[in-house]
């Protein structure tokens, strides 16, 4: 079964504005990390957040997480289209447990 | 280096027929999942193999099968097919970054349709 859940599942903006897309898990994590999809194609790794960091950033993208609510969130910074994408939480553990995605609709 | 190959990029297959992917992972990756990605399912996983043995599988029949060669690429197949079973199927291979922590690095994957 999926261990980590997306909100919303969609989400469109203009470009130049923020994007920001949550992700709620299931059990305890040794991090959790963060991929984009492209249309139909495979998945790319973008950050990953220890559980003992609550904050990090890599470029526009900031990512943070909170133990407690076991929850994370992505937010891209100055959008631009080319973000437009599936973006995917995943924890690990003996395997990587993905969750249904946000899409992200970047309109130029 | 090169990345994880999938091959063949698209198929399309009859109900009843089998099919038979494959995945090169990234060079000195002993690790390869595979997952099934359907509209509005994310990602399943179906199973991951290290080192040529079944370390974890998903829930999935019995029809979905795989294995690992020494030279760790991977097969999976997909026997008496349905509907249902038209999918992206993603293959993944498992390393570390400069941290120690496991990421995937995956395919382009492999668009079946079964009609």
């Amino acid at each position: 079964s999926q261990q980590g859940e997306e909100d919303p599942q969609a989400l469109s903006i203009q470009e130049g504005e923020n994007a920001t897309m949550n992700c709620s898990y299931k059990t305890s994590i040794n991090n959790l990390q963060w991929y984009r999809q492209n249309s139909g194609r495979g998945l790319v790794h973008l950050i990953l957040i220890r559980s003992n960091e609550r904050e990090k950033h890599s470029g526009r993208l900031r990512v943070t997480l909170d133990t407690s609510k076991k929850s994370s969130s992505l937010l891209i910074t100055a959008s631009r289209a080319a973000d437009t994408a599936s973006y995917f939480c995943a924890t690990d553990g003996n395997q990587f447990y993905f969750g249904t995605g946000t899409s992200l609709t970047v309109i130029p | 280096k090169a990345g994880v190959t999938q091959t063949p990029r698209y198929l399309i297959k009859t109900r009843g027929q089998q099919v038979t992917l494959s995945c090169s992972p990234i060079s000195g990756h002993r690790s390869v999942s595979w997952y099934q990605q359907t509209p509005g399912q994310g990602l399943q996983f179906l199973f991951e193999y290290f080192s040529e043995t079944q370390r974890n599988k998903g829930n999935f029949p019995g029809r979905f099968s795989g294995r690992q060669f020494s030279n760790s690429r991977s097969e999976m197949n997909v026997s008496t097919l349905e509907l249902g079973d038209s999918a992206l199927y993603l293959c993944a291979s498992r390393g570390r970054e400069s941290s120690g922590a496991n990421v995937l690095t995956f395919g382009a994957g492999s668009r079946l349709t079964v009609l």
